[in-house]
């Protein structure tokens, strides 16, 4: 198994501004993706976050809007960037222990005004 | 088109009913099969794998037919607590390893 923690687990915030959400792994994992679940909806694949290089972005997300880095092989960190109401979603953290399971952490919900 | 296609219900099913959840896919060169358990306000939680031969955990048996690319789960003597959302999912690791997710299936069993 393993154990994600993601932080913050939920925020308020305001059009136009920037959030960071940040997710740490209790152990190293080689690949870590970011999901986006907006209400009532199931999960979007975002990016997958390499360790060591750049991100790898899925149709329709792109760099600018949503950086990602991944410093270190327990740890990585999504942005989403100038925040619109249509940005209120659940941003969930995933690894793969090449065991063919992903492990999510709790989410972080996201709210934009 | 999407990569997974599920019925999305909602699937309201008395207590101790058998109920089926249908997924199709639209890769045939999609690798892993899985069905996740989301309850509500939670995160996603592996169910079960799915394998060619298909498999079997207790109530829930899970199925794979390649050639006409379909996933199935089937839970028997439903349980109040099975009350989640249902969620089918591929994955294709040639492509970097990510993983695809239907859109759910919402189930609730109703005493």
């Amino acid at each position: 198994s393993a154990v994600i923690s993601q932080k913050p687990s939920r925020d308020i915030c305001q059009r136009g501004t920037s959030l960071t959400i940040q997710c740490q792994v209790d152990s190293q994992v080689t690949m870590m993706f970011w999901y986006r679940q907006q209400p009532g909806q199931s999960l979007t694949l975002i990016a997958t976050a390499n360790q060591g290089s750049e991100a790898t972005y899925e149709s329709g997300f792109v760099i600018d809007k949503f950086p990602i880095s991944r410093p270190n092989l327990t740890f990585s960190t999504l942005t989403v960037s100038n925040m619109s109401p249509e940005d209120s979603s659940i941003y969930l953290c995933s690894v793969d222990k090449n065991t063919g399971e992903l492990f999510f952490g709790e989410g972080s919900r996201l709210t934009v005004l | 088109r999407k990569e997974v296609e599920q019925d999305p219900g909602p699937f309201n099913v008395p207590e101790g009913a058998t109920v089926a959840f249908n997924c199709t896919y639209s890769n045939s060169a999609s690798q892993s099969f899985f069905w996740y358990r989301q309850d509500c306000r939670k995160e996603p939680k592996l169910l079960m794998s799915v394998y060619s031969s298909g498999n079997e955990d207790g109530r829930f048996t899970a199925q794979l037919n390649r050639a006409s690319q379909y996933i199935s789960l089937l839970i028997r003597d439903s349980k109040l607590s099975d009350s989640a959302t249902y969620l089918c999912v591929v994955n294709k690791r040639w492509t970097g390893n990510q993983f695809y997710f239907g859109t759910g299936t919402s189930l609730t069993v109703i005493p």
